[in-house]
């Protein structure tokens, strides 16, 4: 059964870009949560997404957002990037009901740099 | 808003010995889940236990156990008869049990506790 598959695994942009990362779940998960980790910060929750919508959002700015195919596929994009996007980003996907969701699995994540 | 603290920022432990990582939380709710993740250098989140706060009998996995002391709100992790590959990032985590609004898909971490094992 492969697992969490998180593209690309390097990344890096310039300040004022924008960036699009890609999840995709384990197969028959609904259910994909977004983090950024940073070494000040921690792990932070950015958001989840279910049957292509968003249920929760972390307390990010605007120009974090994300989206959910209908193969339940992720992506997030960030647009004009600063210095401070530097972090790595992880996503985490689970069947999606309640009961097993606390189950999550993650992926190996995508490491951007912003210069 | 939930809270979660490790005080240590770097425990060691010698091989086959064992080691305990602190954990404690903070939250108004009286039901939700515990979690230890472990973090390797491939940085891949792996979980390693999990603890429903509803139930008094602490989790066990193989060498992982937690002592949950749920009045206390501490959450601690022991590793038993450490191995080399047991080295990696360790956090703890928090999710709440209530259904529905903002407690979807959110895990609430810790800073992280590094853990060195010595051959």
């Amino acid at each position: 059964k492969a697992g969490v598959t998180q593209t690309p695994r390097y990344l890096i942009k310039t300040r004022g870009q924008q960036v699009t990362l890609s999840c995709s779940p384990i197969s028959g998960h609904r259910s994909v949560s977004w983090y950024q980790q940073t070494p000040g910060q921690g792990l932070q929750f950015l958001f989840e997404y279910f049957s292509e919508t968003q249920r929760n959002k972390g307390n990010f700015p605007g120009r974090f957002s994300g989206r959910q195919f209908s193969n339940s596929r992720s992506e997030m994009n960030v647009s004009t990037l600063e210095l401070g996007d530097s972090a790595l980003y992880l996503c985490a996907s689970s069947p999606g009901t309640d009961s097993l969701s606390t189950r999550a699995t993650f992926g190996s994540g995508t490491r951007l740099t912003v210069v | 808003a939930q809270t979660v603290t490790q005080s240590q920022p770097e425990m060691s432990v010698q091989e086959a010995e064992t080691v305990t990582l602190s954990c404690t939380y903070d939250t108004s709710e009286s039901d939700y889940y515990l979690f230890w993740y472990k973090q390797p250098p491939s940085r891949q989140m792996i979980l390693v236990i999990r603890q429903e706060a509803y139930k008094q009998q602490n989790a066990t996995e193989n060498r992982f156990s937690v002592n949950f002391q749920k009045a206390a709100k501490s959450f601690s992790l022991k590793i038993s008869d450490s191995q080399l590959g047991d080295a990696a990032m360790y956090f703890c985590a928090y999710r709440s049990s209530r259904a529905g609004g903002t407690s979807y898909g959110k895990l609430t971490f810790g800073q992280g506790t590094i853990l060195t094992v010595h051959p």
